[in-house]
């Protein structure tokens, strides 16, 4: 059984500061890995993923992988409030994607 | 293109009736999922598809079951609803493992 765990937070942050949410995976042998985020009363919705060693940016978004420490976080530069929602992790395996629990972020104005 | 669509977006059973939860997608995925997810917790997978005909359990499939006779759809269902199985319901579909594409979901409540 892979595990994937996340801090549930919430998370609060000002606005236009720097969000950091980290998570952590069991399988050493994972390849790839992805970030969702979920608004409350909707679906999740990709907003990254990363397969490589190091950093991965997409605008004010950047995730970042260390697979020696099996860890994958994901930075929010210059918060805004409309990034205010819980942010999940996943990673594939087999046939299957393995999801944690989820940060919910709060970004205050 | 729709992307993923499910119906119905609200539903209230009794204990004890049934129900399906349809799911349709039309960007020719070949693998597709059921998840469901409670208040403030994460997703949990309780059927998934690798492709029409083959069908596998997740982590929760106890008192649900499903099908897959086309590529396009991967109906779910509820027997004999029970309060536990209040939830809301995504499904979902992907090329292969690669990025997951969800439905609106599907806010189930058994009283």
């Amino acid at each position: 059984q892979k595990e994937v765990e996340q801090n549930s937070g919430p998370l609060s942050v000002p606005e236009g500061a720097i969000a950091s949410l980290n998570c952590t995976y069991s399988d050493r042998g994972s390849q790839s890995f992805f970030w969702y985020r979920q608004y409350s009363g909707k679906s999740p919705e990709l907003i990254m993923f990363i397969y490589s060693n190091g950093d991965k940016e997409d605008g004010r978004f950047t995730a970042q992988l260390n697979k020696a420490s099996q860890y994958v976080s994901l930075l929010i530069r210059d918060s805004q409030p409309s990034d205010s929602a819980t942010y999940l992790c996943a990673v594939p395996g087999g046939n299957q994607f393995y999801f944690g629990t989820g940060t919910s972020l709060t970004v205050i104005p | 293109n729709a992307g993923v669509t499910q119906t119905p977006k609200f539903r209230i059973l009794k204990i004890g009736q049934s129900m399906t939860l349809q799911c349709t997608q039309d960007m020719n995925h070949n693998y597709m999922y059921w998840y469901r997810q409670d208040p403030g917790m994460g997703l949990k997978l309780i059927y998934y598809s690798v492709g029409a005909g083959i069908t596998d359990k997740g982590e929760v499939p106890n008192g649900y079951n499903v099908s897959r006779s086309t590529t396009e759809d991967f109906p779910l269902r509820l027997e004999l609803a029970a309060p536990s199985q209040t939830s809301v319901y995504f499904c979902a579909s992907s090329y292969g493992g690669d990025e997951q594409f969800f439905g609106p979901g599907t806010r189930l409540t058994v009283l």
